[in-house]
């Protein structure tokens, strides 16, 4: 019973250089986000997903980009890395919005110099 | 946007005693959650309120939700070490999203 997986847990990277991080979730849920925790400003919404083939802006979209080829996983790309990325990155997932909680995946913990 | 403020942002209590954490918004929130996060874990669910006025238990933790929907609370009666941890609140926001308060971390001195 996995539930919300994300790869990688741990991340380096050089200002400039790309990457994509993957969550996968295995509770057929319909709603999936994308999060970063930053000290002392709690979660904060990059991206989001109702369903699908659907991606939608949060609070925090700029230097990120998201697809959802599959209704399973939610990826998360960073085109350019910047310093400021540097951060701890959750995804989550819900069955049913407004009625059951987010389920949570371990998160990437992402620097970049 | 909708702002959920939580305060104090940081507690630290001797161990048996209690610990409350609050959740205010300026306006009218549809339904609130709690989550708790261990040091180095993630997120974990604890509760939803729904309703104006609503006050639920689990064992040591008293969650309320104000009549007027607008604040909230979770008090934790004779903390143990294992409460430690930071806990947020978090509402609905417009449809389909959640926005999280900023938390408040609990440490405890046994």
């Amino acid at each position: 019973n996995a539930g919300v997986t994300q790869t990688p847990k741990f991340r380096v990277l050089k200002t400039g250089q790309s990457m994509t991080l993957l969550c996968a979730q295995d509770m057929n849920h319909e709603y999936m986000y994308w999060y970063r925790q930053d000290p002392g400003m709690g979660l904060r919404l990059i991206h989001y997903s109702v369903g699908e083939g659907t991606t939608a802006k949060g609070e925090v979209p700029d230097g990120y980009n998201v697809s959802r080829l599959k209704k399973q996983n939610f990826l998360l790309g960073l085109e350019s890395a910047a310093p400021s990325q540097t951060s701890v990155y959750f995804c989550a997932s819900t069955g049913r919005w407004g009625v059951w909680p987010q389920h949570f995946g371990d998160g990437t913990r992402l620097s970049i110099l | 946007g909708q702002q959920v403020m939580q305060i104090p942002q940081y507690q630290h209590v001797q161990e048996g005693e209690d610990f409350t954490t609050y959740c205010n918004s300026s306006t009218t929130l549809s339904n609130i959650q709690w989550y708790k996060q261990r040091p180095g874990g993630h997120p974990v669910f604890l509760i939803q309120l729904v309703k104006s006025g609503e006050v639920k238990k689990q064992k040591r933790l008293t969650f309320q939700f104000g009549e007027a929907k607008k604040n909230s609370s979770l008090h934790i009666t004779a903390t143990q070490t294992t409460d430690v941890g930071t806990y947020f609140c978090a509402a609905a926001r417009g449809a389909q999203k959640l926005v999280f308060g900023q938390g408040t971390r609990l440490t405890i001195n046994p």
